[in-house]
């Protein structure tokens, strides 16, 4: 298995501008996790999907972050509009029913200037 | 207010040094993780402790779990560049599984 993908590896964008990460999780798992990166606030979990439906988002610090899973083999995260204090590096993780073990993408460095 | 304290946030130490990191907490968890992120990746798991006084032992890395079920600790003999790393405790809530991280501790192992 090729593992979780995310896509672009790295984002350079424009304050203002709408931003989308990708991610195709492992086959098989059913959860799907987002999760965002600082050195200042460490590993933060955004938001989970159970069997593609949202189950906590509890951690989306705001409106202008928005993620949908419309199907088991991709979800995306979405900033609209994107501001200096987003740059992080996102990571996707999935996970297979029953399991503890989460499965981490490498990540897409995101900086917005 | 973090969950899980982790300590310390910086380790750097020379090859062939032994170490120990904790993971601390004041809620008692069902069962605890610790992954290792390298640069430029994402975090894998290294093992997970369930049972309280519980110890793992993966090749020169030492997982205990505290008595208590609020603590853990990760000891390294003989590190090695290739340790060199993130080292990160999380716990797993609930029927999903929503984990939760602690900062990490940066270990830097020098030739």
């Amino acid at each position: 298995d090729a593992g979780v993908i995310q896509s672009p590896r790295h984002e350079v964008t424009e304050m203002g501008q709408e931003v989308t990460l990708r991610c195709k999780p492992i086959s098989g798992h059913n959860s799907l996790f987002w999760y965002r990166q600082t050195m200042m606030r460490g590993l933060e979990l955004l938001i989970y999907f159970n069997n593609n439906v949202p189950i906590d988002d509890s951690g989306m610090p705001e409106d202008r972050f928005s993620a949908k899973m419309p199907n088991a083999s991709f979800s995306t995260l979405k900033i609209q509009p994107s501001e200096p204090r987003d740059s992080a590096v996102y990571f996707c993780a999935s996970r297979a029913r029953g399991l503890a073990e989460a499965f981490f993408g490498q990540g897409t460095r995101l900086t917005v200037v | 207010t973090q969950l899980l304290e982790q300590s310390p946030q910086f380790l750097s130490i020379q090859e062939g040094e032994n170490l120990t990191v904790y993971c601390n907490s004041s809620s008692v968890f069902s069962s605890l993780q610790w992954y290792r992120q390298e640069p430029g990746e994402g975090p894998v798991l290294l093992v997970t402790v369930v049972t309280g006084g519980e110890v793992k032992k993966l090749k020169r890395l030492t997982f205990q779990f505290g008595d208590a079920r609020k603590d853990s600790s990760l000891h390294i003999t003989a590190a090695q560049p290739g340790d060199t790393g993130l080292y990160l405790c999380a716990f797993p809530a609930g029927s999903n599984y929503k984990l939760t991280f602690g900062k990490g501790t940066l270990l830097t192992v020098n030739p």
